[in-house]
């Protein structure tokens, strides 16, 4: 099973600054890596696909990079409704598996 | 819009089985992998398993000895059942859709399991 490991568990930024979030993965997905993100209560919602493909409907200020092990999300700009759970998960092997999820909190 | 539904009991008492049906409304049902995955309150997501429309699956190791799922495709609906529920899998439950990537998720469905 590949573990994915996020950190920091917490960021904390104001609206308009850039955030960054890692995801490592312990074995190679290739790009097959996905970003997630979950405000409460609700279903999380697909952000970035294979490593930097947008999903439909999603701002152009998400975007996604990596390859291999190590694997980052950046929101550009941050904004109010960004304040949620963000979550990375890997397709190259089964079982799928999640990371543990970073939350990004707006001051 | 595709719209996934998930429905079956709230509370389940410990050693009994878990059932779950997720409904599919709104687009094809055919050629894609209806995927279970839950999260305990306040944790992190878990993937269960999925199955294929023609009836393949593939479970979760971790819970592979407890865990079975079906399809019903005159229905559009795909279902979950887990025995011997302990109070470790309270959770909530999602069914989503999988082509690749996890694109459609349910809202879904609070398990407790207490006696």
């Amino acid at each position: 099973e590949i573990l994915l490991t996020q950190s920091p568990a917490t960021l904390s930024f104001s609206p308009g600054e850039r955030a960054t979030l890692s995801c490592r993965a312990s074995q190679s997905v290739d790009r097959y890596l996905a970003w997630f993100q979950q405000k409460p209560g609700q279903a999380p919602r697909l952000l970035i696909y294979d490593t930097s493909n947008r999903a439909t409907g999603i701002p152009a200020r998400f975007s996604g990079s990596g390859s291999g092990t190590a694997f980052t999300l950046t929101i550009s700009s941050l904004e109010p409704e960004d304040s949620a759970v963000y979550y990375c998960q890997q397709r190259h092997s089964w079982p799928l598996t999640f990371g543990g999820g970073t939350k990004v909190e707006i001051k | 819009q595709v719209q996934l539904q998930e429905s079956g009991p709230g509370l389940v008492r410990p050693s009994e089985t878990l059932s779950l049906t997720c409904s599919v409304s709104g687009g094809s049902f055919n050629n894609y992998y209806w995927t279970w995955i839950r999260q305990p309150p306040g944790k992190g997501l878990e993937w269960i398993g999925y199955i294929y429309n023609g009836g393949s699956t593939n479970y979760n190791p971790s819970l592979k000895s407890r865990v079975t799922m079906s399809v019903d495709t005159s229905r559009n609906q795909v279902s979950l059942k887990m025995i011997s529920v302990t109070a470790a899998d309270t959770a909530v439950y999602y069914c989503a859709r999988q082509l690749g990537y996890l694109d459609y998720w349910g809202q879904g469905k609070l398990v407790t399991v207490s006696s």
